[in-house]
């Protein structure tokens, strides 16, 4: 059982390049988040799913965009990178109707030059 | 809007010691939860909260809420070197689906 699986792992990419982050789970969880974590900022959501084809925006969505085109996967894309976006991401899911913590994945870690 | 205040921000103390992290939130919530995070590493949930005057121990932790005050606790006690990490507490409501507020995390550095 692989659990929430991210990847890449690392990136770097230069000012106004794109890209997308991938983030998979194998648990059938109809909830999905993306998160940043930011140095002394904790965790701030950017964009979340509560099942496949619903998507909806979080504290700090600007820049990003999602999709759920199945209840496995919740890619998350960088439309034109900014030095500002360089942080490291978060992807997690729990079930919607039981009370279980969210599983996160090992996160990726993105610099943007 | 939703606001979770943690303190302290940093935590340096003495194996053997005793100490709590605080864990403040702005609005009636349904849930509250413990993570722990090792540097690099992904986070590990710890506990979760869900009513008035809960109360959950593992190991050296001890996580209580008050949601009256509007506050939760972790305890750690006697602590060891091996707890040293970044622990960070969210809450979140079902009205918004599920949506987790964080505070902005606890460095606990434990020495020997």
């Amino acid at each position: 059982n692989a659990g929430v699986t991210q990847t890449p792992k690392f990136q770097v990419l230069k000012t106004g390049q794109s890209m997308t982050l991938q983030c998979a789970q194998d648990m059938n969880h109809e909830y999905m988040s993306w998160y940043r974590q930011d140095p002394g900022m904790g965790l701030r959501l950017i964009h979340y799913s509560v099942g496949a084809g619903i998507t909806d925006q979080g504290e700090v969505p600007n820049g990003y965009n999602v999709s759920r085109s199945t209840t496995e996967d919740f890619p998350l894309r960088l439309l034109s990178a900014a030095p500002s976006q360089t942080s490291v991401y978060f992807c997690a899911s729990s079930p919607r109707r039981q009370v279980q913590p969210q599983h996160f994945g090992d996160g990726t870690r993105l610099s943007i030059l | 809007e939703l606001k979770v205040e943690q303190n302290p921000l940093f935590l340096s103390m003495q194996e053997g010691k005793n100490y709590t992290i605080y864990c403040n939130y702005s609005t009636t919530s349904d849930r509250l939860y413990w993570y722990r995070q090792d540097p690099g590493k992904s986070l590990e949930s710890l506990f979760v909260l869900l009513s008035n005057g809960a109360v959950k121990q593992e190991g050296r932790l001890m996580a209580s809420l008050d949601t009256k005050a509007r506050l939760s606790t972790l305890h750690i006690t006697a602590a060891v070197h091996d707890l040293s990490a970044t622990y960070f507490c969210a809450v979140d409501m079902i009205k918004y689906g599920n949506k987790l507020v964080f505070g902005a995390g606890t460095i606990l550095r434990v020495k020997s």
